[in-house]
């Protein structure tokens, strides 16, 4: 299996709730990210959340980390037409003199009008 | 706004042509990264490079080359690619430790015919 797991795609109305869920295998990540990528751009940075934690906020994203389960989710509250991209997962691991990002293949989250 | 640059935006070349992409960061970071991005295919770390030296080569083929001449500059090289190299191809930079979180440019889009 792959290392970091996604559903390939999301719709959802405009104004709803947007949950994009992950999940991850290596259990010695210590920090866990949400990018986001609109189309012909690169990847933005949206959150990212230390694995002590279960939950964190900004806004109108929540994520929530259930390191047991090693299982991540990302929240868009009151999602907008605007939110419309593609939503990676990555987690973090140290290599040889660096640290990597290992990401999934991302959710295209699609906001219905 | 991205303090990473990305050039050429768009490339298209033949398979025995010899091209470069250059990638410039703006904010200070000690460490470049290349990606390869595919359609249906996770994110690819292709190379790092950290303050200059590169740490991490991941069993890319010799076609790409790979060039940091200081930390705010990271080439890669291109010759005799194949079309199942088409691809977006993005740079990245980070201060280098775990926490600090990756910097994306905007990605040179290349196809080869």
């Amino acid at each position: 299996g792959e290392d970091v797991e996604q559903s390939l795609f999301l719709s959802v109305r405009e104004g709803d709730s947007s949950v994009i869920n992950c999940t991850y295998t290596d259990s010695s990540s210590t920090y866990l990210y949400w990018y986001k990528q609109e189309p012909g751009a690169g990847l933005q940075l949206l959150t990212y959340i230390f694995s002590n934690m279960d939950m964190k906020q900004d806004q109108r994203l929540t994520v929530l980390l259930n390191k047991k389960d090693k299982h991540l989710s990302l929240r868009i509250a009151d999602t907008q037409t605007g939110d419309s991209a593609i939503y990676f997962c990555a987690e973090s691991r140290s290599g040889a003199g660096s640290y990597q990002l290992t990401f999934g293949k991302g959710t295209k989250l699609s906001v219905i009008p | 706004e991205t303090g990473v640059t990305q050039t050429p935006r768009h490339l298209v070349m033949g398979m025995t042509n010899k091209k470069s992409l250059k990638c410039e960061q703006h904010l200070g970071h000690n460490a470049m990264y290349w990606y390869k991005q595919s359609a249906k295919k996770p994110l690819e770390l292709m190379f790092v490079y950290n303050f200059k030296e590169q740490t991490e080569n991941n069993s890319v083929p010799s076609r790409f080359s790979p060039e940091c001449p200081n930390s705010s500059h990271l080439f890669l090289h291109l010759h005799t690619l194949q079309p199942e190299d088409s691809a977006l191809y993005l740079c990245a930079s980070s201060q280098g430790s775990e926490r600090d979180t990756q910097y994306f440019g905007p990605g040179t889009r290349l196809t080869v015919l």
